[in-house]
């Protein structure tokens, strides 16, 4: 059975400091494909990143990296010099190539309030 | 940048009414789904579609759901008689024609359903 888990709830943090947002995931497909999307106040899924099961190369864009691991299942995700604005839900989510079209597997979230 | 579209952003409406939810998807892509989101829980994958009929859907969507294409730029999501239960963020979304499982889905802002 396809399961995400993020275990962390809610993670307080102060404007500057990094933050790690864990996500973990099963599957018994050998092709799939991972992603983190934001969930802003303001409502709306923005993405963030895809990842397919073959590329274990971590992945750096500003100062959001994410760090995919296989040998453990992870897919986790770390904020450096985190902001204010990073402030949102963060969702993992996990596809599987044999699954249904567009039929995501979402964790359910970790809530992040980035304080001044 | 392109996005995708949903109105009204809340609607309340009374139990056993039914209810419409409107998305404009982005206008060249080819798949559109729609997910909910109960309050507090993890967001939950209904319905994909494409080329004007379900591709696939999850055991939520049942018979009182039903999703159309109406024209060439509207996707709706109706309700036929809604349920206290209904009362839930609903996000449409949409893709490009891409691989099974790879696809990136861009959501709208929501819709928040609450049904008294």
């Amino acid at each position: 059975a396809q399961k995400v888990t993020q275990a962390q709830t809610e993670i307080s943090v102060v404007e500057k400091e990094d933050v790690t947002l864990d996500c973990v995931y099963e599957t018994r497909d050998t092709t799939y494909y991972l992603f983190w999307y934001k969930q802003p106040p303001s409502g709306e899924l923005v993405f963030l990143i895809r990842r397919n099961s073959f590329d274990e190369q971590n992945e750096i864009s500003g100062r959001y990296s994410w760090n995919f691991q296989k040998s453990t299942s992870s897919f986790n995700f770390t904020i450096t010099a985190s902001q204010v604005v990073d402030s949102a839900v963060y969702f993992c989510a996990l596809s599987e190539r044999g699954g249904s079209q567009g039929n995501l597997i979402f964790g359910k979230g970790t809530k992040l309030s980035v304080k001044p | 940048e392109p996005e995708v579209t949903q109105t009204p952003s809340h609607q309340v409406t009374q139990m056993g009414q039914e209810v419409i939810l409107r998305c404009v998807p982005i206008s060249n892509h080819l798949y559109f789904y729609w997910y909910r989101q109960i309050l507090g829980q993890k967001v939950e994958f209904l319905v994909s579609f494409y080329n004007n009929e379900i591709s696939e859907k999850s055991e939520i969507f049942d018979d009182q759901f039903s999703v159309e294409r109406p024209d060439g730029s509207n996707f709706t999501l109706k309700i036929r008689s809604t349920k206290l239960e209904d009362s839930a963020m609903y996000f449409c979304a949409s893709s490009e024609a891409r691989s099974q499982g790879e696809e990136k889905l861009f959501f709208g802002s929501g819709t928040q359903l609450s049904v008294l």
